[in-house]
């Protein structure tokens, strides 16, 4: 299958810092990177949706100047947490699709992201 | 709305016997649906997805899933389970869009 690497996989941050994380594709390209906020023991929650080259698409209830994404190339989007609180703290999961290819239609994720804000 | 529910929170079996992970979903028309496994402080990993093609669609590390639309149902099985599939799964869809709904989530516990 598709492979998609987050990284860092763990980030221990102040409070008020901003924190960015990462996700590639690394073997197809991804014309759509989706983020996921998932708190313990639950389902995941998305956050937003990002086409490469335009602007993210955030549901409800997602802070879009707390929460910016960036998909600059079809193998990169960046989700950078900003004045990180420790409210914000969570494993944050990113996916990514594509409209052809071994990803057509079907989201692979990264290993996600554990976030903890002190 | 469209939805999908797991109607169990946790399950435990022995290692060796069968698994059946449930999955039901609400929609007006065939979606597509998805398992994924995720083991923890991980992503998530397809196990299988359904695509409107054959009804019985076989996934990864001997898991299969029974499409029933009459039941709306897309149950998860394994004849025989292993240690190594104790972790969450997730029912999911997708329905004309790149966007998934997932359910709530199933803990498989495996014990020895």
């Amino acid at each position: 299958g598709a492979v998609v690497s987050q990284h860092p996989s763990w980030v221990i941050c102040k409070s008020g810092t901003s924190v960015k994380i990462e996700c590639r594709s690394l073997d197809f390209q991804a014309t759509t990177m989706f983020w996921y906020r998932q708190f313990p023991k639950q389902s995941l929650m998305l956050m937003a949706t990002s086409n490469e080259g335009s602007k993210a698409t955030y549901e409800q209830g997602v802070e879009k100047d707390k929460f910016l994404i960036n998909h600059a190339s079809l193998t990169l989007s960046t989700l950078t947490v900003t004045s990180a609180h420790p409210e914000d703290s969570s494993f944050y999961i990113c996916s990514a699709s594509s409209g052809q290819g071994i990803a057509k239609n079907i989201q692979y994720f990264g290993a996600g992201t554990r976030l903890s804000v002190l | 709305a469209q939805s999908v529910t797991q109607l169990d929170s946790h399950v435990s079996v022995s290692e060796g016997t069968p698994v059946l992970l449930r999955c039901n979903y609400s929609s007006s028309y065939s979606p597509s649906l998805f398992w994924y496994v995720q083991h923890p402080n991980k992503g998530l990993q397809l196990l299988l997805k359904y695509t409107s093609a054959a009804t019985l669609v076989k996934g990864i590390n001997g898991f299969e899933a029974e499409f029933k639309k009459s039941e709306t149902s897309f149950h998860l099985t394994k004849p025989s389970a292993h240690m190594s599939d104790a972790a969450e799964y997730f029912c999911g869809r997708s329905s004309g869009t790149y966007k998934y709904i997932f359910g709530t989530g199933t803990r498989l516990k495996v014990l020895a």
